[in-house]
C-alpha cells in the first residue's frame, strides 16, 4: 500500500490561500489521489480527486507533479469554517482498492 | 438524496451485550464500507461490501460481524466487545468499488461506548 505523509498541523488566517502537501513516494502506476475534509464528530467529506497534473473544482485545486510522488491540495481564501482535518488518500488496483486514510493535517484558520 | 444515514447516533453497551449498528443509503450505490475511528486518529478501514458481497475484511475480530441484507442497507453486529472497541463507527458508500471508486459518501457515524 502506498504510504502517505502529511504535516501534522498548519495555521493560517482568513482570506489566505492554504497549500497542504502530501508525500506518497511509492505510489503505484494506477493509484489515484483523493482528499477528504473532516470536522469533529462528523464523517469525512470528499474534496477532490486526481491522477496527474492539475484538477480544480468549486472548492479546491489539486496539483500533482509529473513523478506523482507528492500532491498539493490548495484551498483559496480560507475562512474560519475551513478549520478541519484534511486527509490525503492514495489507492487503486495495486492496493486492492483499499481506501486507507493517512494521518491527516489539522488546519486551524484564525480570524 | 446524497445521504448516508446511520443509527443509532450514540450507543452504550456492556461487554456481554449484543447490539447492532445500521447504515442506509438510497443513492443506488453498490459499494458500502465500515470504518472505525478513535479520537484524534484517522478512520481505519474495517469492511468493504461490493454488490452485497464481502470483498474486504481488514482482519477485524469476529466480535464484529458485518451484514449487507440488500444494496441499500449495511449492518454491523456487535457482540462481546471490549472497552478498547469504543470509537466512532463510520459507514460510507460509493457508486462502485474497484476501478474508478470515486467519491465515498460518509454518514455522521455512530459513537459507541463499551463499558
Amino acid at each position: 500500500l502506498a504510504k502517505t505523509t502529511q504535516p501534522i498541523s498548519m495555521d493560517s488566517y482568513e482570506g489566505q490561500e492554504v497549500n497542504i502537501t502530501c508525500s506518497h513516494n511509492n505510489i503505484a502506476t494506477n493509484d489515484y489521489i483523493t482528499w477528504y475534509q473532516q470536522f469533529p464528530s462528523q464523517g469525512p467529506r470528499f474534496i477532490i480527486q486526481g491522477y496527474k497534473t492539475k484538477v480544480t473544482n468549486e472548492v479546491a485545486s489539486l496539483f500533482i507533479p509529473a513523478d506523482r510522488k507528492s500532491s498539493t491540495l490548495s484551498l483559496p481564501r480560507v475562512s474560519l469554517s475551513d478549520t478541519a482535518v484534511y486527509y490525503c488518500l492514495v489507492g487503486g488496483e495495486d492496493s486492492s482498492y483499499k481506501l486507507i486514510f493517512g494521518s491527516g493535517t489539522r488546519l486551524l484558520v484564525r480570524p | 438524496d446524497t445521504e448516508v444515514t446511520q443509527t443509532p447516533k450514540h450507543l452504550v453497551m456492556g461487554m456481554t451485550n449484543k447490539k447492532s449498528l445500521k447504515c442506509e443509503q438510497h443513492m443506488g450505490h453498490r459499494a458500502m464500507y465500515w470504518y472505525k475511528q478513535k479520537a484524534k486518529k484517522p478512520p481505519e478501514l474495517m469492511f468493504v461490501y461490493s454488490y452485497e458481497k464481502l470483498s474486504i475484511n481488514e482482519s477485524v475480530p469476529s466480535r464484529f460481524s458485518p451484514e449487507c441484507p440488500n444494496s441499500s442497507l449495511l449492518n454491523l453486529h456487535l457482540h462481546a466487545l471490549q472497552p478498547e472497541d469504543s470509537a466512532l463507527y463510520l459507514c460510507a458508500s460509493s457508486q462502485v468499488w474497484g476501478g474508478d471508486t470515486g467519491e465515498l459518501f460518509f454518514g455522521e457515524g455512530s459513537r459507541l461506548t463499551v463499558l
